[in-house]
């Protein structure tokens, strides 16, 4: 069974400065894909960045970088230059297969990150 | 305009109701989801569909339906439900289920109330 844990329920950050949020999975799967997603007080579920298992290089998308270690298992994202808008819950979700073909994420608890003046 | 839109965004219903919550992809994908998202949980896959045919029922209550009548468009029939059944129901789709690195983009969700 595939595992994703997010430590950090709660994080505050400076507007400006750069944050970190942890995340760590466990799998058996050779092949998986490492996603995180953005989700403000409206519900939407925002897709931010991907990471693939075979991936050379670390994902970036803007102002988001994923940091990734593959032996350590761990895949966290760092946002830059925070903004009030980056307020919000942050999920990690792991792609893992279906018993009977084809894929599903499986997400950790989330990250509620805070960006103060 | 979202590439994938719920409707309604709020819905209130009694537990002797029938509603049922409708998602439409914009994207031209060919695999849709439904996940649950209760207070101080992880999200929970419920059901996924890919070119209309179920794949994935995650031990989800008989009182959810899910039907998928195209590639477009994904309905949660909901009937006799509990108030631990209160939630946001996000739909989600996808271009293909098999392919791993696919990108999953999820709606606006619907935020269900039991009474």
């Amino acid at each position: 069974a595939q595992k994703i844990t997010q430590t950090q329920p709660g994080m505050f950050v400076q507007e400006k400065e750069a944050v970190t949020l942890d995340c760590t999975y466990d799998t058996s799967d050779p092949s998986y894909g490492l996603f995180w997603y953005k989700q403000p007080s409206s519900g939407e579920m925002i897709f931010l960045i991907y990471q693939g298992s075979y991936d050379q290089q670390n994902a970036t998308e803007g102002r988001y970088s994923l940091n990734f270690q593959k032996a350590r298992k761990s895949a966290n994202l760092v946002i830059s230059a925070s903004q009030l808008g980056d307020s919000a819950m942050y999920f990690c979700a792991m792609r893992e297969a279906i018993t009977g073909g084809g894929n599903k994420l499986t997400f950790g608890t989330g990250t509620q990150l805070k960006v103060e003046l | 305009e979202t590439g994938v839109t719920q409707t309604p965004r709020h819905l209130v219903m009694g537990m002797t109701n029938k509603k049922s919550l409708k998602c439409e992809q914009h994207l031209g994908h060919n695999a849709m989801y439904w996940y649950k998202q209760s207070a101080k949980k992880p999200l929970e896959l419920m059901f996924v569909y890919n070119f209309k045919e179920q794949t994935e029922n995650n031990s989800v209550p008989s009182r959810f339906s899910p039907e998928c009548p195209n590639s477009s468009h994904l309905f949660l029939h909901l009937h006799t439900l509990q108030p631990e059944d209160s939630a946001l129901y996000l739909c989600a789709s996808s271009q293909d289920l098999w392919e791993s690195g696919n990108t999953i983009y999820f709606g606006e969700g619907s935020w269900l109330t039991v009474v």
